[in-house]
């Protein structure tokens, strides 16, 4: 079965880039997604990327795909105390997404 | 602003009891997800439907857990009898599927049932 890992934790301080990173065993997915989970809440979809794009950017978030190396990454400029979240990466070529182990970042003033 | 709801949003149970949960997807989504979340674990998924009907149980205990869906607008997750392990955040999922591959979809998360059993 697929696999998605992602680091367990990142904290950053308010105003850096955060970069979180997602690497993947199979490369069949059209999208792969970035799910945000604030505390208390469940998952929401942040943004997403089509696999034929290498780079997508949506104000102060970019997405980095990377196929050949099945590395998936979502960069967060101007981190804010706000972006404190736990992130997943989520991949899948129908109705039911593989979601990774989701990264917890931490923004410290 | 349409949503998943979810009921109840906590419950602290006794082992050996029975714990039923409920979900309402978004209307008109025709997929329905069952997740739990722990530390150690992460994100499982337990149980999905689509169409009402049960497409994968793979990730869920058998002898203990059943999911169902009675109508379009209410998914359930039972637990019976609950262990000390079942305690967990348990999420439901909808969304929208045409059964394709290679589509964009996405799942919409209610705001999950926070289960503690002693």
């Amino acid at each position: 079965g697929e696999d998605v890992e992602q680091s367990l934790f990142l904290s950053v301080r308010e105003g850096d880039s955060s970069v979180i990173n997602c690497t993947y065993t199979d490369s069949s997915s059209t999208y792969l997604y970035w799910y945000k989970q604030e505390p208390g809440a469940g998952l929401q979809l942040l943004t997403y990327i089509f696999s034929n794009m290498d780079m997508k950017q949506d104000q102060r978030l970019t997405v980095l795909l990377n196929k050949k190396d099945k590395h998936l990454s979502l960069r967060i400029a101007d981190t804010q105390t706000g972006d404190s979240a736990i992130y997943f990466c989520a991949l899948g070529d129908t109705d039911k997404l593989i979601f990774g182990t989701g990264t917890r970042l931490q923004v410290f003033p | 602003d349409a949503r998943v709801t979810q009921t109840p949003r906590h419950k602290v149970t006794e082992m050996g009891q029975e714990v039923t949960m409920r979900c309402q997807p978004i209307l008109g989504h025709n997929t329905v997800f069952w997740y739990r979340q722990t530390m150690m674990q992460g994100l499982e998924l337990l149980a999905y439907f689509r169409n009402r009907a049960p497409l994968d149980d793979s990730g869920m205990p058998k002898d203990r857990f059943s999911a169902e869906m009675p109508d379009a607008t209410l998914a359930t997750l039972k637990i019976q009898p609950s262990e000390p392990r079942d305690s967990a955040v348990y999420f439901c999922a909808s969304g929208l599927s045409t059964s394709g591959r290679g589509l964009f979809y996405e799942q919409y998360f209610g705001p999950g049932t926070r289960l503690t059993v002693t």
